[in-house]
């Protein structure tokens, strides 16, 4: 079975650090490029970063762009992304998302990791 | 650039077909044919229902279709049933720098 399970999230102080996780099972990890997709409480989802399927490329989305860093281990299929000088407007569920091709579309995502970022 | 712009709220009968419009700019949905849409009940993640306009997943049911006219995209869903009752999102590759953009969602009532 295609599955990805975030872990990491948490309640971290304004200005405070977090690293999430997602492993990933069930396809051939190294292949696929990967994101992260977030969504507030009640809102709706915003795409947060990209890496390619080797790691050799990344995006970020203007509001995350210099405080966090999204990176990949292919030998332990593994997503990770590690979020720095956290804000409240930070908190969201986290979803690690499988990209189909280079941000066409995201056809597998984990169950999310809420993180809440209050003092 | 701001988010895709989709109607709050729709509703339909059993039966009926609605469709949700996805309205963006010429730099995003009227550039590409990169458009996906997202099916989202509530506490559970996305699934994936519609991508690179109008092609379906693996699974997904026939009753949805999408479509594309300039700068707006859009999803059908035919046949309409008490399970589709869901959050729907649309949304479009950007290009660089923006790269990704969603729509502020649409909730889906069934009567």
């Amino acid at each position: 079975e295609v599955q990805l399970v975030e872990s990491g999230g948490g309640l971290v102080q304004p200005g405070g650090s977090l690293r999430l996780s997602c492993a990933a099972s069930g396809f051939t990890f190294s292949s696929y490029e990967m994101n992260w997709v977030r969504q507030a409480p009640g809102k709706g989802l915003e795409w947060v970063s990209y890496i390619s399927s080797s790691g050799s490329t990344i995006y970020y989305a203007d509001s995350v762009k210099g405080r966090v860093t999204m990176s990949r281990d292919n030998a332990k299929d593994s997503l990770y992304l590690q979020m720095n000088s956290l804000r409240a407007e930070d908190t969201a569920v986290y979803y690690c998302v499988r990209d189909r091709w280079l941000l066409s579309a995201f056809d597998i995502w984990g169950q999310g990791t809420l993180v809440t970022v209050s003092s | 650039q701001s988010a895709l712009t989709q109607p709050a709220s729709v509703s339909g009968s059993p039966g009926q077909s609605i469709t949700i419009s996805c309205t963006g700019t010429s730099s995003d949905i009227g550039s590409y044919n990169l458009v996906s849409w997202y099916q989202q009940h509530p506490g559970k993640a996305p699934k994936l229902i519609i991508y690179e306009v109008t092609k379906r997943p693996s699974g997904v049911s026939d009753r949805f279709s999408g479509s594309k006219s300039g700068n707006t995209a859009s999803l059908t869903i035919s046949g309409l049933q008490a399970e589709d009752e869901a959050d729907y999102y649309c949304c479009s590759y950007g290009g660089s720098p923006t790269f990704v953009l969603f729509g502020g969602g649409t909730n889906l009532t069934v009567l």
